[in-house]
């Protein structure tokens, strides 16, 4: 099956830096979204995103399909942004719909 | 905005007990789907669902996990016979299409002792 790849798997920063996390995936994908888990163990849509570069507020995301890897910019960091990020993927041509989760990446935002 | 929303938040159950989980997709969504999580691992795949039937399910999703789509809004997932490794959060999620965004509710918590 498709390998999802997050890096870095835990990360601490400094309210107010940026940081960019990566998610890079073994095959062809028609869906990539990233989510944030709260400490309250929710999923939040942060992006649709198969192709292209899309901005939300201080997030950012950009996927290069052809390259097979996906891109999550946070800027300004706040506490708030503390979580763990999935990425996850639904396989292109394989008949199968279901979204293929990376592990995740722990971000951990200090005051 | 429209959302999936999941009942209950939290369930406490014993081992060897029914458990059914609901969800209520985003109501033009016809594509519906049940994800876990254990608890500190990554998310897991357990079931597609379109049409009144199963289009999908993963190693998971054995004899024991059942869905249903028992009226116009709800959607549900039961669990016949909970085991102890059950235990984990349980995701609902629904799209207007196979290969668009899909959004998730905020999921059920699961505790069996």
């Amino acid at each position: 099956g498709i390998q999802v790849e997050q890096s870095p798997p835990d990360l601490i920063l400094q309210e107010g830096a940026n940081s960019t996390l990566r998610c890079n995936f073994s095959d062809s994908v028609n869906n990539l979204q990233w989510f944030h888990q709260n400490p309250w163990g929710q999923l939040i849509n942060l992006f649709y995103i198969p192709s292209g570069t899309k901005q939300n507020g201080r997030l950012s995301a950009t996927t290069v399909a052809t390259e097979r890897y996906s891109l999550l910019y946070i800027s300004s960091s706040q506490t708030t942004d503390s979580g763990v990020y999935f990425c996850a993927v639904v396989v292109s041509g394989a008949g199968s719909y279901q979204l293929t989760f990376g592990k995740g990446t722990k971000l951990s935002v200090i005051p | 905005e429209p959302e999936v929303t999941q009942t209950p938040s939290h369930q406490v159950t014993q081992m060897g007990q029914e458990v059914i989980l609901r969800c209520v997709p985003i109501s033009n969504h016809l594509y519906f789907y049940w994800y876990r999580q254990i608890l500190g691992q990554k998310v897991e795949f357990l079931v597609s669902f379109y049409n009144n039937e199963i289009s999908e399910k993963s190693e998971i999703f054995d004899d024991q996990f059942s869905v249903e789509r028992p009226d116009g809004s709800n959607f549900t997932l039961k669990i016949r016979s909970t085991k102890l490794e059950d235990s984990a959060m349980y995701f609902c999620a629904s799209s207007d299409s196979w290969y668009n965004e899909q959004f998730f509710g905020p999921g059920t918590r699961l505790t069996v002792l």
